[in-house]
């Protein structure tokens, strides 16, 4: 079954203190991303891997990094986290072309 | 520029009215792909219809039906006998043959179905 596992699906943090946002397929796609959803704005890409050890910034890639290390797994990472973080994030996976993408659970995230 | 437009922001109606829901996009490539998911309040993405450019035919799925026109650059989203469990936020989104590395969301709309 095609799956993309994201964890937590729920974290509260403190300002400043680091904290890593996992995501896994098992499709062997290229392609991971990472959007933020936020209140009328949609979703908004953050960064994006078109495959290992390669990854670039999307729309909104402030404050955020990310690493493609293995194929399957393209974590979030947030450094320094700031109250303007709180949001929705979702990982996403498609191949060669985003005919079908399929996206994590989400994870809700509150920077207090 | 590419860009997904939803411009209602909130619809609410009643059990079994119809209801559609707007999306205009924008994109400079002659082959794309537009999308329609769907956000339960439980959170997670559902994916409900993708389109070609290509295909301009309009495609019907139980009570929901999706009219695609490249002339207006539309792809409206109608729900017919719309029922509570309806109620969610919807997205159109829009990716460009050109550019594999994104999916373009539109803002949404926050779809809620009064009993």
């Amino acid at each position: 079954e095609a799956q993309v596992t994201q964890n937590p699906r729920y974290l509260i943090t403190v300002t400043g203190k680091k904290l890593t946002v996992t995501c896994s397929q098992n499709m062997n796609h290229e392609y991971m991303s990472w959007y933020r959803q936020d209140p009328g704005l949609g979703l908004r890409q953050i960064y994006y891997s078109m495959n290992v050890e390669v990854t670039d910034k999307g729309d909104v890639p402030e404050g955020y990094k990310v690493s493609r290390k293995e194929k399957r797994n393209f974590p979030l990472i947030l450094e320094s986290p700031s109250p303007n973080q709180t949001s929705l994030y979702f990982c996403a996976t498609w191949g060669d072309r985003v005919t079908e993408a399929f996206f994590g659970q989400g994870t809700r995230l509150t920077v207090v | 520029a590419q860009k997904v437009t939803q411009a209602q922001t909130e619809i609410s109606v009643v059990e079994k009215e119809d209801v559609t829901l707007d999306c205009v996009y924008e994109t400079r490539d002659t082959t794309y792909y537009l999308f329609w998911y769907k956000q339960p309040p439980s959170g997670e993405l559902v994916f409900l219809i993708r389109r070609n450019s290509f295909d301009e035919q309009n495609e019907i799925s139980g009570r929901y039906s999706w009219n695609f026109q490249k002339s207006t650059s539309s792809f409206n989203f109608t729900i017919t006998a719309s029922q509570v469990v309806d109620s969610a936020v919807y997205f159109c989104a829009l990716s460009p043959w050109s550019s594999a590395s994104k999916i373009i969301f539109g803002s949404g709309t926050r779809l809620s179905i009064r009993p």
